[in-house]
């Protein structure tokens, strides 16, 4: 299975700053994806990262928003801009490897 | 839209209890995954299940995967403290890629 790193693991953050997540894999994945999670709440898909592209966007969340670099096969960030308090969440990075998904450990993300 | 409805929400028993957890969508899935997760960790991988009517075995956690490939449960049997945390299931498609779709989740709570 897919090792990943994701850090930072928790920051706080004021209001109107921008944080970036990065996402390390221990092997070479195709696609990478970002989750959102609110508190108490399941995963929301953001983002699919592809390699080389453009990252494929899901319904309510805009590149402006979140930007995303994927600049190898093995890394990806997720940037959260211009943040506010509805964005306190636990974002999450995954992979897909023989059709089984892995995550990381979250970055509990908190905008005061 | 696929959908997918977890149910319960919540789940609070006592050491010793059986309980069922119940995933389902009038959606057909290619497989249909179980996941754990702790507080400040990433969802694990619990089991992928992708024949209809499959059943797997995890020591005390049963998990079948319906004939129509629509709904799936997870079983625990005898649960015991460390059982608790958040269950998630998750419906695959498009393939291998990992494109995921998560139910609300199950906070289970088991008490000594």
């Amino acid at each position: 299975s897919a090792v990943i790193s994701q850090k930072p693991s928790r920051d706080i953050c004021q209001r109107g700053t921008s944080l970036t997540i990065q996402c390390q894999v221990d092997s070479q994945v195709t696609m990478m994806f970002w989750y959102r999670q609110q508190p108490g709440q399941s995963l929301t898909l953001i983002a699919t990262a592809n390699q080389g592209s453009e990252a494929t966007y899901e319904s309510g969340f805009v590149i402006d928003k979140f930007p995303i670099s994927r600049p190898n096969l093995t890394f990806s960030t997720l940037t959260v801009s211009n943040m506010s308090p509805e964005d306190s969440s636990i974002y999450l990075c995954s992979v897909a490897q023989r059709g089984k998904a892995f995550f990381g450990q979250g970055t509990r993300l908190t905008v005061v | 839209t696929q959908l997918l409805e977890q149910s319960p929400q919540f789940l609070s028993i006592q050491e010793g209890e059986n309980l069922t957890v119940y995933c389902n969508s009038s959606s057909v899935f290619s497989s249909l995954q179980w996941y754990r997760q702790e507080p400040g960790e990433g969802p694990v991988l619990l089991v992928t299940v992708v024949t209809g009517g499959e059943v797997k075995k995890l020591k005390r956690l049963t998990f079948q995967f319906g004939d129509a490939r629509k709904d799936s449960s997870l079983h625990i049997t005898a649960a015991q403290p460390g059982d608790t945390g958040l269950y998630l299931c998750a419906g695959g498609y498009g393939g291998s890629q990992g494109n995921l779709i998560f139910g609300k989740g199950t906070k289970l709570s088991v008490k000594p």
